[in-house]
């Protein structure tokens, strides 16, 4: 089973800072890879998907990158609905895997 | 507007089964694959199985292999997922996810998009 390790575990920034989140894979998994962002008592909501698109309605301000085990999540300008947990997950092999996940809270 | 609603929140003891639903509104049930994913109280995602669109294909992770089953009620748009042998440490939010097609360039992938409310299963004697 692929193993996802995010970093840092918690994020404390203020808004407007720019947030990057990483993801690293066990192994390669391509670009199969996706990004949620989830606020307490919500079910996850999809920001991106092959490491780099944004799904349908997500802001410009968030965009992803990486490719093989390592990714990244960028922020560019928080906004305050932004603070929350944010989730990668692996679709490359089964079983489907999830990161442990990154908080990002205000400083 | 594609919706999922889930059955309500419910309390088992362990040893017991429990089969939480989820109805699909606002597009073809038939042309979309279903997942589960349980979330335990301040923990990350996991994901337990999937079930084809278009037919009853199923796969599990062998963590849950003998004891979850997913299925799908076509005429009703439900799908259902059911966990048995419970024990404390199913405990968790349950969530059903319908993938949506992304294709870029001509290649096509599928992940998740919609999620239903979630549905507490909590298990204790």
């Amino acid at each position: 089973e692929i193993v996802l390790t995010q970093s840092p575990a918690t994020l404390s920034l203020s808004p407007g800072e720019r947030a990057t989140l990483s993801c690293r894979a066990s192994q390669s998994v391509n670009s199969y890879l996706a990004w949620y962002q989830q606020k307490p008592g919500q079910a996850p909501r999809l920001l991106i998907y092959d490491a780099s698109n944004r799904a349908t309605g997500i802001p410009a301000r968030f965009s992803g990158s990486g490719s093989g085990t390592d990714f990244t999540l960028t922020i560019s300008s928080l906004e305050p609905e932004d603070f929350a947990v944010y989730y990668c997950q692996q679709r490359s092999n089964w079983p489907e895997t999830f990161g442990q996940g990154t908080k990002v809270e205000i400083k | 507007q594609v919706q999922l609603v889930q059955s309500g929140a419910e309390v088992k003891k362990p040893g017991a089964s429990v089969k939480v639903s989820c109805k699909a509104s606002g597009y073809s049930f038939t042309s979309h694959s279903m997942h589960w994913v349980r979330q335990a109280p301040g923990q990350s995602l996991e994901w337990m199985g999937w079930i084809a669109a278009g037919n009853d294909d199923t796969y599990y992770p062998q963590k849950f292999q003998d004891r979850v089953t997913i299925t799908k009620d076509t005429s009703a748009s439900t799908a259902y997922m059911e966990l048995a042998s419970l024990t404390s440490e199913d405990t968790a939010v349950y969530y059903c996810a319908r993938e949506t097609k992304f294709c870029i360039g001509g290649t096509c992938r599928y992940y998740p998009e919609y999620w239903g409310q979630g549905t507490l299963v909590t298990v204790s004697s």
